[in-house]
């Protein structure tokens, strides 16, 4: 039993690069949710899914895309990377439970 | 507008005693949730207790406890017996709208606990 597992752990693209981050829950869980952790900062919420087939904006979604391939995948796409995009990127999962469980997270650095 | 407060960026505390890490809230929705998680230096977010509006209760989950104080909109974490490995930084979040399904949660900033032998 995995939990919630991210790819890849590290990466660096340059300026106008483009990626996508992979996410996969085994927990069967129905909502699944994107962040970023900034230095010196809380966590904040780019995009989430409720449940498989949709997905919503969250805090602070400009600059990315979502997609929620099945009910145990979740992507996050960055078409064309900032160096303000520069940070950690933690998927999490929730089912009927309150609570979120998390990723290792995802450092991703854009020159 | 939701939001979370916590005022100290650190601490520190000898091991083997009890600290107390605030964080208070504000919210005009009187379903709530509020979560403390903790992140080591590894990187990764550990959940630690979890508190509903509506619990009578105060939340514990063995040497953590949240101190939940409706009326002044605080809810802090107290640890007790700290352990060198509880060094980390701690989370407070606060869950958006009711219970069950899907929870959009809004973190404060963090406060890192160094544990001293």
């Amino acid at each position: 039993n995995a939990g919630v597992t991210q790819t890849p752990k590290f990466q660096v693209l340059k300026t106008g690069q483009s990626m996508t981050l992979q996410c996969a829950q085994d927990m069967n869980h129905n909502s699944m949710y994107w962040y970023r952790q900034d230095p010196g900062m809380g966590l904040r919420l780019i995009y989430y899914s409720a449940s498989e087939g949709t997905t919503d904006k969250g805090e602070v979604p400009n600059g990315y895309n979502v997609s929620r391939l099945n009910k145990r995948e979740f992507s996050l796409r960055l078409e064309s990377a900032a160096p303000s995009q520069t940070s950690v990127y933690f998927c999490a999962s929730s089912g009927t439970s309150n609570t979120q469980y998390f990723g290792p997270g995802t450092r991703l650095t854009v020159l | 507008a939701q939001k979370i407060t916590q005022t100290q960026p650190g601490m520190f505390v000898q091991e083997k005693e009890a600290v107390t890490l605030d964080c208070t809230y504000d919210t005009s929705d009187p379903s709530y949730g509020l979560f403390w998680y903790k992140q080591p230096s590894s990187g990764e977010m550990i959940f630690l207790i979890y508190q509903g509006s509506y619990d009578q209760q105060n939340a514990t989950e063995g040497r953590y406890s949240l101190n939940f104080q409706k009326a002044r909109k605080s809810a802090n974490l107290v640890i007790s017996a700290s352990q060198l490995g509880d060094s980390a930084m701690y989370f407070c979040a606060m869950r958006e709208g009711g219970a069950g399904g899907y929870n959009k949660l809004i973190f404060g900033a963090g406060t890192r606990l160094a544990v001293h032998p």
